[in-house]
């Protein structure tokens, strides 16, 4: 099945600084890249959607100036959490929509990454 | 209006019964989809089963079965024969494929979750 990859799994940083997220679809192109927000015992909330080629879709209430996504290639999104506080300290996540001709073998769901976990001091 | 909502913060089952975790949605979208995912506590989510608005059967994968009832909005997951290893968090997601719009097609919103625990 189709595989998404993302990196780091974890990080730990001080307040204040920047924290790059990436996102990795493995063995398929996905031009619509989505990342999640998820606190914890909470549910998944959508940020943005990530466009190949052009920007991202943010959602009501999402600062773009803080969470910077970039989407370069077709296999490839990052998220970037600029200037960290503690309050961004979440559980985030990403999946990719799988848009080739076949692979889809679920009707159009969507692929999600293992999540990466976000501690910020 | 919650889009999609699941009443059950917590629910309880003997191992090898059946247990049905309730999902009610809300769109006025004629086309979407309805997902449920299991996100056990290593936060990977996993796909369980998917059921289409126009689908003329109930969807069903192994052991889980999607009660799906399109007039009372309803898209309850039917988990037979529980196993231990069913303990998680489980999640009702809606897709609409109209009213999404755009570049954001696609997407998925979340209902709150059940954390399902299975007893021995």
């Amino acid at each position: 099945g189709a595989v998404v990859s993302q990196h780091p799994s974890w990080v730990i940083c001080k307040s204040g600084t920047s924290v790059k997220i990436e996102c990795r679809s493995l063995d398929f192109q996905a031009t619509t890249m989505f990342w999640y927000r998820q606190f914890p015992k909470q549910s998944l909330m959508l940020m943005a959607t990530s466009n190949e080629g052009s920007k991202a879709t943010y959602e009501q209430g999402v600062e773009k100036d803080k969470f910077l996504i970039n989407h370069a290639s077709l296999t490839l999104s990052t998220l970037t959490v600029t200037s960290a506080h503690p309050e961004d300290s979440s559980f985030y996540i990403c999946s990719a929509r799988d848009e080739s001709s076949g692979r889809d073998f679920i009707r159009e769901t969507q692929y999600f990454g293992p999540g990466t976990r976000l501690l910020v001091l | 209006a919650q889009k999609i909502t699941q009443t059950q913060p917590g629910m309880f089952v003997q191992e090898k019964e059946a247990v049905t975790l309730d999902c009610t949605y809300d769109t006025s979208d004629p086309s979407y989809g309805l997902f449920w995912y299991k996100q056990p506590s290593s936060g990977e989510m996993i796909f369980l089963i998917y059921q289409g608005s126009y689908d003329q059967q109930n969807a069903t994968e192994g052991r889980y079965s999607l009660n799906f009832q399109k007039a009372r909005k309803s898209a309850n997951l039917v988990i037979s024969a529980s196993q231990l290893g069913d303990s998680a968090m489980y999640f009702c997601a809606m897709r609409e494929d109209h009213n999404a719009g755009g570049t954001s097609y696609g997407k998925l919103t979340f209902g709150q979750g059940t954390i399902l625990t299975v007893h021995p």
